[in-house]
């Protein structure tokens, strides 16, 4: 079957740096997606991965290794805002999106 | 803005009472997706539609029907929602189906049932 694994919830401090961890194993690969949703709103986008490395995008960086089935988000210079689920969600072969159950972040003062 | 709009944010029915949820788009995207979310799990797709073209999950209950009069509107239709169909309906659109298209969500809509 395909799966998606990330942890239920982390904590961090407020200006600190969290890595948000996620393996898979699907069906055929075409990109790892990360959605940001805050409680009772919507997930948006957040980062595409297709290659293998690091795509940097502002505080966020998202990195990928295909050969391990495993992704990371990287938060930067965490702000109270932060504070939501982060979703990895893998294209499959069908292209169809699998999803993760999220990781709820807590930012801490 | 273009935009993905759902209607209406929340909605409470009765146990067994048909309702109908609504999803519009002004991105003009080929393909829409009804998504259904309960708490602190992942989104779980129902329906998608590529243009007209209608996608059933195989797992989708016969209580979940869809339709799509035209390019910028779907619905969800619920016809006996039980307490287990209780959730957050998510309405997203992409401009292909697959590939690197990312997709974009509307805001949802909470059903309570009681």
């Amino acid at each position: 079957g395909q799966n998606i694994d990330q942890p239920t919830e982390m904590t961090a401090t407020e200006g600190a740096i969290v890595q948000i961890n996620c393996t898979y194993q699907t069906s055929g690969f075409n990109g790892l997606f990360w959605y940001q949703q805050h409680a009772g709103e919507a997930p948006t986008f957040l980062s595409y991965n297709v290659l293998d490395g690091l795509e940097e995008k502002g505080r966020f960086s998202s990195f990928l290794s295909r050969s391990k089935g495993y992704s990371y988000l990287l938060l930067k210079e965490l702000q109270m805002k932060d504070s939501a689920s982060y979703l990895c969600a893998v294209m499959d072969s069908n292209y169809q999106l699998i999803w993760g159950a999220g990781t709820k972040l807590i930012i801490k003062p | 803005d273009a935009m993905v709009i759902q209607n209406p944010r929340y909605q409470v029915t009765q146990f067994g009472k048909p309702v109908t949820l609504s999803c519009s788009q002004t991105l003009n995207h080929n393909v829409m997706y009804w998504y259904q979310q309960k708490s602190s799990q992942a989104p779980k797709l129902l329906f998608h539609y590529y243009d007209k073209d209608f996608n059933n999950e195989a797992d989708t209950p016969d209580n979940f029907q869809s339709r799509r009069p035209n390019t910028s509107f779907c619905f969800l239709d619920i016809r006996s929602p039980g307490l287990g169909d209780a959730a957050m309906y998510l309405c997203a659109t992409s401009r292909v189906r697959g590939g690197t298209d990312t997709q974009y969500f509307g805001p949802g809509t909470r059903l309570t049932v009681l």
